[in-house]
């Protein structure tokens, strides 16, 4: 069973940090990497992706990847309240016959406090 | 920016009935796919289609669910005899191409309640 680890949370930071939201998964051939934010009652929406070991950055957003330890991590910098939502940790499986089954962590749950 | 559209956005059911959920992909994706989440637990991988064929489904897809084309732009998947336990969140997803690093974008969803 391919798993993605992540802590439900909630993470609390208050705004204007650093929050820092980790992943671990279990299947070694997996190739990519995919954050989600969700909103409460919403559907997930894309925030970045990564497939290759280190640093990503788009924005506020860093992801970085360590594919020897099976870990991936979304850092955000100088959150703002509006950052407060749930970070779904997908990984990607290829399938022979095409396309890509994406499998979900639980996400961790953010809140950023005035 | 294009999206991916769902309808209905909500569908109440007695047990027992057919539902269908529409989709509408990103216009010039070439993969489809459905998630499902029950409410508060994780999104779950239903299905994927390309090229008018299912290339990977899940165990929870067993034969009271299918998926269609129907003509060029929806895509709608059909569960036959819904069950109480089939309440859920039902996302689409679609991607440009099927490579690994090719991100899957979700239409807001359809809420399923059956009865």
């Amino acid at each position: 069973q391919k798993e993605v680890e992540q802590n439900s949370g909630p993470l609390s930071v208050p705004e204007g940090a650093i929050a820092s939201l980790n992943c671990t998964y279990s299947d070694r051939g997996s190739q990519s990497f995919f954050w989600y934010r969700q909103y409460s009652g919403k559907s997930p929406e894309l925030i970045m992706f990564i497939y290759s070991n280190g640093d990503k950055e788009d924005g506020r957003f860093t992801a970085q990847l360590n594919k020897a330890s099976q870990y991936v991590s979304l850092l955000i910098r100088d959150s703002q309240p509006s950052d407060s939502a749930t970070y779904l940790c997908a990984v990607n499986s290829r399938f022979t016959g095409g396309g890509n089954k994406l499998t979900f962590g639980t996400g961790t749950q953010l809140k950023v406090e005035l | 920016e294009p999206e991916v559209t769902q309808t209905p956005s909500h569908q109440v059911t007695q047990m027992g009935q057919e539902v269908i959920l529409r989709c509408v992909p990103i216009s010039n994706h070439l993969y489809f796919y459905w998630y499902r989440q029950i409410l508060g637990q994780k999104v779950e991988f239903l299905v994927s289609f390309y090229n008018n064929e299912i290339s990977e489904k899940s165990e929870i897809f067993d034969d009271q669910f299918s998926v269609e084309r129907p003509d060029g732009s929806n895509f709608t998947l059909k569960i036959r005899s819904t069950k109480l336990e089939d309440s859920a969140m039902y996302f689409c997803a679609s991607s440009a191409q099927g490579g690994s690093n090719q991100p899957q974008h979700f239409g807001d969803g359809t809420r399923l309640s059956i009865l």
